[in-house]
Protein backbone atom coordinates (compact mmCIF):
# COMPACT_ATOMS: atom_id res chain seq x y z
CA UNK A 1 0.00 0.00 0.00
CA UNK A 2 1.19 3.66 -0.40
CA UNK A 3 0.58 7.26 1.06
CA UNK A 4 -0.24 10.46 -1.12
CA UNK A 5 0.16 13.42 0.38
CA UNK A 6 -1.18 16.59 -0.75
CA UNK A 7 -2.54 20.40 0.33
CA UNK A 8 -5.93 20.39 1.11
CA UNK A 9 -6.73 24.14 -0.77
CA UNK A 10 -4.85 26.49 -2.34
CA UNK A 11 -5.75 30.12 -3.78
CA UNK A 12 -4.28 32.37 -6.59
CA UNK A 13 -4.75 35.47 -8.62
CA UNK A 14 -5.88 34.94 -12.50
CA UNK A 15 -2.58 35.23 -14.50
CA UNK A 16 -0.35 33.90 -11.85
CA UNK A 17 1.35 30.40 -11.38
CA UNK A 18 0.61 28.42 -9.09
CA UNK A 19 2.61 25.08 -7.63
CA UNK A 20 0.77 21.66 -6.35
CA UNK A 21 3.03 19.70 -4.29
CA UNK A 22 2.56 15.72 -3.58
CA UNK A 23 4.35 13.69 -1.88
CA UNK A 24 3.98 9.94 -1.72
CA UNK A 25 5.47 6.86 -0.07
CA UNK A 26 4.94 3.43 -2.15
CA UNK A 27 6.36 -0.16 -2.00
CA UNK A 28 6.68 -0.09 -5.56
CA UNK A 29 6.55 2.79 -8.06
CA UNK A 30 4.75 2.34 -11.28
CA UNK A 31 4.40 6.19 -12.08
CA UNK A 32 2.65 8.85 -10.64
CA UNK A 33 -0.70 10.76 -12.46
CA UNK A 34 -2.23 14.20 -12.39
CA UNK A 35 -6.33 14.40 -12.56
CA UNK A 36 -8.24 17.17 -12.42
CA UNK A 37 -11.66 17.42 -11.73
CA UNK A 38 -13.86 20.39 -11.70
CA UNK A 39 -17.24 20.20 -9.39
CA UNK A 40 -19.80 17.39 -10.01
CA UNK A 41 -17.79 15.98 -12.90
CA UNK A 42 -15.53 13.34 -13.87
CA UNK A 43 -12.11 13.18 -13.25
CA UNK A 44 -9.74 14.15 -16.88
CA UNK A 45 -6.33 13.10 -17.05
CA UNK A 46 -3.62 15.60 -16.93
CA UNK A 47 0.03 14.29 -17.15
CA UNK A 48 1.87 10.66 -16.02
CA UNK A 49 5.71 10.87 -15.24
CA UNK A 50 7.75 7.67 -14.28
CA UNK A 51 10.78 9.05 -14.80
CA UNK A 52 12.77 12.11 -13.20
CA UNK A 53 12.65 15.33 -14.01
CA UNK A 54 9.59 17.82 -15.92
CA UNK A 55 7.40 17.09 -18.68
CA UNK A 56 5.40 20.26 -20.02
CA UNK A 57 2.15 20.63 -21.73
CA UNK A 58 1.18 23.90 -22.49
CA UNK A 59 0.19 25.72 -19.64
CA UNK A 60 1.02 22.38 -17.71
CA UNK A 61 3.63 21.24 -16.36
CA UNK A 62 4.41 17.80 -14.02
CA UNK A 63 7.41 16.70 -12.16
CA UNK A 64 9.11 13.92 -10.39
CA UNK A 65 12.01 13.31 -8.03
CA UNK A 66 11.70 9.28 -7.38
CA UNK A 67 14.20 9.39 -4.81
CA UNK A 68 12.52 11.90 -2.97
CA UNK A 69 8.97 10.61 -3.04
CA UNK A 70 8.11 13.83 -4.79
CA UNK A 71 5.77 15.07 -7.38
CA UNK A 72 3.92 18.67 -8.49
CA UNK A 73 1.96 20.22 -10.73
CA UNK A 74 2.77 23.75 -11.84
CA UNK A 75 0.00 25.46 -13.56
CA UNK A 76 1.07 28.74 -15.72
CA UNK A 77 -0.94 31.73 -16.91
CA UNK A 78 -3.85 30.66 -14.68
CA UNK A 79 -7.56 31.05 -15.80
CA UNK A 80 -10.89 30.80 -13.89
CA UNK A 81 -11.75 28.01 -15.36
CA UNK A 82 -8.71 26.01 -13.73
CA UNK A 83 -10.34 26.29 -10.34
CA UNK A 84 -11.08 22.53 -9.83
CA UNK A 85 -9.53 19.84 -7.74
CA UNK A 86 -6.18 18.49 -8.49
CA UNK A 87 -5.48 15.02 -7.73
CA UNK A 88 -2.35 13.21 -7.59
CA UNK A 89 -2.44 9.97 -8.08
CA UNK A 90 0.06 6.15 -8.30
CA UNK A 91 -0.49 2.53 -9.43
CA UNK A 92 0.28 0.80 -6.32
CA UNK A 93 -0.31 -1.92 -6.45
CA UNK A 94 -0.41 -2.44 -10.44
CA UNK A 95 -3.88 -1.78 -12.11
CA UNK A 96 -5.06 -0.17 -8.59
CA UNK A 97 -4.94 3.54 -8.99
CA UNK A 98 -4.75 5.47 -5.25
CA UNK A 99 -5.32 8.69 -4.80
CA UNK A 100 -4.59 11.51 -3.17
CA UNK A 101 -7.32 13.34 -0.95
CA UNK A 102 -7.09 16.39 -3.98
CA UNK A 103 -5.87 20.08 -3.49
CA UNK A 104 -8.86 22.65 -4.07
CA UNK A 105 -7.38 25.50 -6.22
CA UNK A 106 -9.48 28.41 -6.37
CA UNK A 107 -8.72 31.01 -9.24
CA UNK A 108 -9.76 34.44 -8.24
CA UNK A 109 -10.14 37.40 -10.59
CA UNK B 1 -16.72 8.13 -30.23
CA UNK B 2 -18.96 7.86 -27.25
CA UNK B 3 -17.52 7.90 -23.96
CA UNK B 4 -17.24 5.89 -20.84
CA UNK B 5 -21.16 6.21 -19.78
CA UNK B 6 -22.74 5.23 -16.72
CA UNK B 7 -26.21 5.31 -15.16
CA UNK B 8 -28.08 5.96 -13.90
CA UNK B 9 -26.78 9.78 -13.04
CA UNK B 10 -28.05 10.07 -9.96
CA UNK B 11 -30.05 8.02 -7.28
CA UNK B 12 -31.53 8.29 -3.83
CA UNK B 13 -31.77 4.75 -1.91
CA UNK B 14 -33.21 4.06 1.77
CA UNK B 15 -30.83 2.32 4.46
CA UNK B 16 -30.80 -1.34 3.88
CA UNK B 17 -32.04 -1.55 0.30
CA UNK B 18 -29.79 -2.62 -2.76
CA UNK B 19 -28.54 -0.84 -5.70
CA UNK B 20 -27.40 -1.58 -9.17
CA UNK B 21 -24.74 0.67 -10.89
CA UNK B 22 -24.41 0.24 -14.50
CA UNK B 23 -21.04 1.58 -16.99
CA UNK B 24 -20.21 1.07 -20.45
CA UNK B 25 -16.44 1.07 -21.31
CA UNK B 26 -14.86 2.80 -24.13
CA UNK B 27 -15.48 1.05 -27.34
CA UNK B 28 -12.31 -1.19 -27.81
CA UNK B 29 -11.53 -1.41 -23.66
CA UNK B 30 -11.62 -4.57 -22.33
CA UNK B 31 -10.95 -3.69 -18.57
CA UNK B 32 -13.40 -1.44 -15.76
CA UNK B 33 -12.38 -0.16 -12.95
CA UNK B 34 -14.79 1.00 -9.92
CA UNK B 35 -14.34 3.97 -7.40
CA UNK B 36 -16.03 5.70 -4.93
CA UNK B 37 -15.46 8.92 -4.03
CA UNK B 38 -16.95 10.46 -0.99
CA UNK B 39 -17.41 14.44 -0.88
CA UNK B 40 -13.61 16.39 -0.55
CA UNK B 41 -11.92 13.53 -1.17
CA UNK B 42 -9.94 11.39 -3.92
CA UNK B 43 -11.29 8.36 -5.15
CA UNK B 44 -11.02 5.02 -3.54
CA UNK B 45 -10.18 1.79 -5.79
CA UNK B 46 -13.04 -0.48 -5.28
CA UNK B 47 -12.80 -3.42 -8.19
CA UNK B 48 -11.25 -3.83 -11.38
CA UNK B 49 -12.35 -6.72 -14.18
CA UNK B 50 -10.36 -7.64 -17.37
CA UNK B 51 -12.12 -9.84 -20.10
CA UNK B 52 -15.08 -10.75 -17.30
CA UNK B 53 -12.83 -11.54 -14.50
CA UNK B 54 -11.90 -10.19 -11.29
CA UNK B 55 -8.47 -8.81 -11.27
CA UNK B 56 -8.42 -6.17 -8.21
CA UNK B 57 -10.36 -5.63 -5.17
CA UNK B 58 -10.16 -2.69 -2.83
CA UNK B 59 -10.45 -2.48 0.91
CA UNK B 60 -14.59 -2.81 1.01
CA UNK B 61 -17.16 -5.34 2.84
CA UNK B 62 -18.51 -8.47 0.72
CA UNK B 63 -21.83 -5.70 0.31
CA UNK B 64 -19.84 -4.74 -2.47
CA UNK B 65 -19.72 -6.83 -5.52
CA UNK B 66 -19.26 -6.55 -9.45
CA UNK B 67 -19.21 -8.27 -12.36
CA UNK B 68 -18.46 -8.13 -15.97
CA UNK B 69 -20.72 -9.01 -19.14
CA UNK B 70 -19.06 -10.43 -22.34
CA UNK B 71 -19.87 -6.90 -24.11
CA UNK B 72 -17.15 -5.30 -21.65
CA UNK B 73 -19.81 -3.51 -19.72
CA UNK B 74 -19.97 -3.64 -16.06
CA UNK B 75 -22.36 -3.78 -13.09
CA UNK B 76 -21.84 -2.84 -9.59
CA UNK B 77 -23.82 -3.58 -6.70
CA UNK B 78 -24.13 -2.75 -3.04
CA UNK B 79 -26.54 -4.63 -0.76
CA UNK B 80 -27.47 -3.92 2.54
CA UNK B 81 -26.80 0.06 2.24
CA UNK B 82 -25.61 2.43 4.81
CA UNK B 83 -25.32 6.05 5.29
CA UNK B 84 -21.70 6.04 4.79
CA UNK B 85 -22.34 4.48 1.40
CA UNK B 86 -23.41 8.28 0.25
CA UNK B 87 -20.71 8.89 -2.38
CA UNK B 88 -20.11 9.46 -5.80
CA UNK B 89 -19.44 6.57 -7.72
CA UNK B 90 -16.91 6.46 -10.76
CA UNK B 91 -16.72 4.05 -13.56
CA UNK B 92 -12.93 4.14 -15.04
CA UNK B 93 -12.17 2.36 -18.56
CA UNK B 94 -8.92 1.01 -19.24
CA UNK B 95 -7.61 -0.23 -22.68
CA UNK B 96 -5.44 -3.02 -21.03
CA UNK B 97 -4.70 -4.18 -17.51
CA UNK B 98 -0.71 -1.92 -17.25
CA UNK B 99 -0.02 -0.24 -14.56
CA UNK B 100 0.82 2.68 -16.64
CA UNK B 101 -2.81 2.63 -18.50
CA UNK B 102 -4.07 6.00 -17.80
CA UNK B 103 -7.96 6.09 -16.65
CA UNK B 104 -11.00 7.70 -18.81
CA UNK B 105 -13.03 7.96 -16.05
CA UNK B 106 -17.30 8.35 -16.84
CA UNK B 107 -19.28 11.28 -14.86
CA UNK B 108 -20.39 9.01 -12.48
CA UNK B 109 -23.54 8.17 -10.48
CA UNK B 110 -24.24 10.54 -7.23
CA UNK B 111 -26.04 8.20 -4.32
CA UNK B 112 -27.64 9.06 -1.82
CA UNK B 113 -28.68 6.94 1.46
CA UNK B 114 -31.21 8.52 3.33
Amino acid sequence: GQNIDQPTEMTATEGAIVQINCTYQTSGFNGLFWYQQHAGEAPTFLSYNVLDGLEEKGRFSSFLSRSKGYSYLLLKELQMKDSASYLCASPDPPRQLTFGSGTQLTVLP
Amino acid sequence: DAGVTQSPTHLIKTRGQQVTLRCSPISGHKSVSWYQQVLGQGPQFIFQYYEKEERGRGNFPDRFSARQFPNYSSELNVNALLLGDSALYLCASIPSTGASEKLFFGSGTQLSVL
